[in-house]
């Protein structure tokens, strides 16, 4: 089956750049969530959509921003990177927002 | 005090024994309960759901919670060396615009060949 697809897997930046992470929800789901994990931590949420609209807002920072487009992928933008973003990035999706929600495979973010 | 409590463990059982990995909560108007599995480095995967009080059993795994005693609880049956990851409990609180996961920091167990 189809899972969530998240792109680049890797990313290595330098402070103060800027970052686009990418997210592809399984087909026919219509709701994304986005998490971040810091090393031995949990996932903490960060923000959601549904129907190409916020749904929620977790600790996300004023420098980032997302959204979700009309074929329901979504991007993540990071600016003014700083070492405490280093994170594992994950994205989940679900049908509709009661459903369970499916992780992607993360994209690893080192900000050097 | 975190939203929700896991032991963190290392929680570590012999192959083929039953690993027992609890989970609690504060909010009560939690109504979605999850466990997922998350190897190193990897992303959670999702093993079981349960949304209401009782069990409810999938394969060798068996989910139970109690939401008097805002408590949920996962069973693993003839736990296998391939079973050795952190265990994630999460709670969504459903309702107005709120349908995100909250999750404990994980419970890591080992099954010991």
């Amino acid at each position: 089956a189809a899972g969530v697809i998240q792109s680049p897997r890797h990313l290595i930046k330098e402070k103060r750049e800027t970052a686009t992470l990418k997210c592809y929800p399984i087909p026919r789901h219509d709701t994304v969530y986005w998490y971040q994990q810091g090393p031995g931590q949990d996932p903490q949420f960060l923000i959601s959509f549904y129907e190409k609209m916020q749904s929620d807002k977790g600790s996300i920072p004023d420098r980032f921003s997302a959204q979700q487009f009309s074929d329901y992928h979504s991007e993540l933008n990071m600016s003014s990177l700083e070492l405490g973003d280093s994170a594992l990035y994950f994205c989940a999706s679900s049908l509709g927002l009661r459903n369970e929600q499916f992780f992607g495979p993360g994209t690893r973010l080192t900000v050097l | 005090q975190k939203e929700v409590e896991q032991n963190s463990g290392p929680l570590s059982v012999p192959e083929g024994a039953i690993a027992s990995l609890n989970c609690t909560y504060s909010d009560r108007g939690s109504q979605s309960f999850f466990w997922y599995r998350q190897y190193s480095g990897k992303s959670p995967e999702l093993i079981m759901f349960i949304y209401s009080n009782g069990d409810k059993e999938d394969g060798r795994f068996t989910a139970q919670l109690n939401k008097a005693s805002q408590y949920v609880s996962l069973l693993i049956r003839d736990s296998q060396p391939s079973d050795s990851a952190t265990y994630l409990c999460a709670v969504k609180v459903s309702g107005g615009s709120n349908y995100k996961l909250t999750f404990g920091k994980g419970t890591l167990l080992t099954v010991n060949p």
